[in-house]
């Protein structure tokens, strides 16, 4: 199998840019994807293939890599972006794996 | 819309067994991969198990193997979790998701699964 590693926490005050990371050795070779979770709800996909934005989910939410790290980038953070994320790649044999996740917390 | 909703969770005691169920609506349930993802209580995220759009592939993380088999029925548009020699380290909520591409863009709502004597 193989790993993701994510910061447990990042704290940011309204109107900042939030960078969560995601490093693992998969990355350069296999797409990224990220989840938002707000406590009691199903995790919310809000990046695909690294970098594209599904449908419905904001403009200054995007996504990055670079290497073996793959970033989630919330420009001006606002109050209703407290939640956890959550990065999430593949591999060639059929597993799948998630980081462990990053609590986003709005100050 | 896409819809899918999971059943079948509850209290159940260690070495004993559960079958989950996962009611899919809104799109052509035979032509994509489906998953069942757990979240136990406090922690992160954990992939479970893949099943092929036909049924001929499946895959699962190493901590299940041989104690759960996930399956599907293409006509009734349902995809299932059975789950034998459970465990107290299995408690969690089951989420069943379509995959598309690498990743989970459509999930349901979760069933608790509480594994305790």
């Amino acid at each position: 199998s193989f790993e993701l590693t994510q910061p447990p926490s990042v704290s940011m005050s309204p109107g900042q840019t939030a960078r969560i990371t995601c490093s693992g050795d998969a990355l350069p070779k296999q797409y990224a994807y990220w989840y938002q979770q707000k406590p009691g709800q199903a995790p919310v996909l809000v990046i695909y293939k690294d970098s594209e934005r599904p449908s419905g989910i904001p403009e200054r939410i995007s996504g990055s890599t670079s290497g073996t790290t793959v970033t989630l980038t919330i420009s001006g953070v606002q109050a209703e972006d407290e939640a956890d994320y959550y990065c999430q790649s593949s591999d060639n044999s059929g597993t799948y794996n998630f980081g462990g996740g990053t609590k986003l917390t709005v100050l | 819309d896409v819809q899918l909703v999971e059943s079948g969770g509850g209290l159940v005691q260690p070495g004993g067994s559960l079958r989950l169920s996962c009611a899919a609506s809104g799109f052509t349930f035979s032509g994509f991969w489906m998953s069942w993802v757990r979240q136990a209580p406090g922690k992160g995220l954990e992939w479970v198990a893949n099943i092929k759009q036909d049924g001929s592939d499946k895959y699962y993380v190493d901590s299940v193997k041989g104690r759960f088999t996930i399956s599907r029925d293409n006509v009734q548009s349902s995809l299932y979790l059975q789950m034998n020699s459970l465990r107290v380290e299995d408690t969690a909520v089951y989420y069943c998701a379509r995959l598309h591409g690498g990743g989970w863009a459509h999930w349901g709502q979760g069933t608790l699964v509480t594994v305790s004597s």
